[in-house]
């Protein structure tokens, strides 16, 4: 079993559409929590990080369970430059895991 | 400032060659990573150096994968008798610790490797 696991999509999704995608994670001693973009062809970008009490930034929201062990990221209202893939994050004590990622493509 | 630095940014090389491809990490950062992306496919990690503790070789695919991080800072990853399916992107990424504070990896733009 992966560590980190995510839907692979695509989704695909028309403008103003609210999305979201889930991640699961094995290690229950998980610490911090990330969702990161990526472009094609481009390296990852840091997109926003997770809190336990949930977080918003703008159109994007965050949440995570630890009892279940996912995390969650929610965009409202997508916009065509929303399209990219979303890849979940998860650190221990020494490491940091990617999720394969989630592939977003929004049309008009 | 300076992020994290990779090269060479495009590798061709004949299968059966050595290649070696090289991470410059941001000035200070003690957390060091390698990941390989195929074509269409998510981040796989190979390897990851934490300031002078052994390093996590764990995502290491076969021993023909090796890396390297001297001093504290540059690291180097060689691929030995490279094969078909060596041909991927492989990305950098440092970040100033890991764990509790949980920091984010700044990643490089990556050295496209290309085996013929």
């Amino acid at each position: 079993r992966k560590e980190v696991e995510q839907d692979p999509g695509p989704f695909n999704v028309p403008e103003g559409a609210t999305v979201a995608f889930n991640c699961t994670y094995s290690n229950s001693a998980s610490q911090s929590f990330f969702w990161y973009r990526q472009d094609c062809r481009k390296e990852p970008k840091l997109l926003m990080s997770v809190y336990s009490s949930g977080n918003e930034d703008g159109r994007f929201t965050a949440q995570l369970n630890r009892a279940s062990q996912y995390i969650s990221l929610l965009i409202r209202d997508s916009k065509l430059s929303d399209s990219a893939t979303y890849l979940c994050v998860v650190t221990g004590n020494n490491d940091m895991r990617f999720g394969a990622g989630t592939r977003l493509t929004v049309k008009p | 400032g300076a992020g994290v630095s990779q090269s060479p940014s495009n590798k061709v090389t004949e299968k059966g060659k050595d290649v070696e491809l090289r991470c410059d990490p941001i000035s200070g950062h003690t957390a060091l990573y390698w990941y390989r992306q195929s074509l269409g496919q998510g981040l796989e990690f190979l390897i990851y150096f934490q300031g002078n503790s052994a390093p996590d070789k764990s995502g290491l695919p076969s021993d023909r994968f090796s890396a390297e991080r001297t001093g504290g800072s540059v690291s180097t990853l060689t691929i030995q008798r490279t094969q078909q399916e060596d041909s991927a992107v492989y990305l950098c990424a440092s970040s100033p610790q890991t764990g509790g504070a949980g920091q984010p990896q700044h990643f490089g733009d990556g050295t496209r490797l290309s085996i013929l």
